[in-house]
């Protein structure tokens, strides 16, 4: 049972352009949600997250935007660099409990 | 910021042995850890919830008596892959939770050890 769906395996973004990440979820239970970034053979790194109280949080580069309504969250990352080529895993929780989704793996080309 | 540290990184194992790997939290105190296992070209597995000094919270299909943990204190826990065979080979994620209520401060609630590569003969 997939409560936290990534439908897009892939994307490819020009260097300098936006990128944009969606996630999809379908458990109402979940209330904070989060983006990791994971490069080959190591751990995720955490890169910005949201409380279902909000609807948008900006950090630098990278802006997440929370439709509870449709239970979707999107990353957009802005401008896209070279560096940002990595697997994009978004999260969501409820209390002890995290569900990932599947990751996208974004390719930022020079 | 708060570090995880995974131990060890890789391990190369005969079948029929038991492996175990330490995941701790350097400079803060988990009062709760996960153990995530994950496939190629594939999500992340939440395999277990542990919670200091309890007994873990396995997730549905992950084999209690196969993978062990043990959360024995507020910086360590360690999953042990008992009787290993060549399907268990996979890359091991820990991660930690400290007992503050940060969630709301957008900083991240959890934070991930680097991994550990288990390959089994």
């Amino acid at each position: 049972d997939q409560q936290v769906k990534q439908n897009s395996p892939s994307l490819s973004v020009q260097e300098g352009r936006i990128s944009i990440l969606n996630c999809d979820y379908t458990n109402s239970m979940f209330d904070y949600f989060l983006w990791y970034k994971k490069y080959p053979a190591e751990g995720p790194t955490f890169l910005i997250s949201i409380s279902s109280i909000k609807d948008k949080n900006e950090d630098g580069r990278f802006t997440v935007f929370l439709n509870k309504s449709a239970k979707h969250l999107s990353l957009h990352i802005v401008p896209s660099q070279p560096g940002d080529s990595a697997v994009y895993f978004c999260a969501a929780s409820a209390r002890l409990d995290m569900r990932f989704g599947a990751g996208t793996r974004l390719t930022v080309k020079p | 910021g708060a570090v995880v540290s995974q131990h060890p990184s890789w391990v190369i194992c005969k079948s029929g042995t038991s492996v175990k790997i330490e995941c701790r939290s350097l400079d803060f105190q988990a009062t709760t850890m996960f153990w995530y296992r994950q496939f190629p070209k594939q999500s992340l597995m939440l395999m277990a919830t542990s919670n200091e000094g309890s007994k873990a919270t396995y997730e549905q299909g992950v084999e209690k008596d196969k993978f062990l943990i043990n959360h024995a204190s507020l910086t360590l826990s360690t999953l042990t892959v008992t009787s290993a065979h060549p399907e268990d080979s996979s890359f091991y994620i820990c991660s930690a939770r400290g007992g503050g209520g940060e969630r709301e401060t957008g900083t991240g609630e959890l934070f991930f050890g680097e991994g550990s590569r288990l390959t089994v003969l």
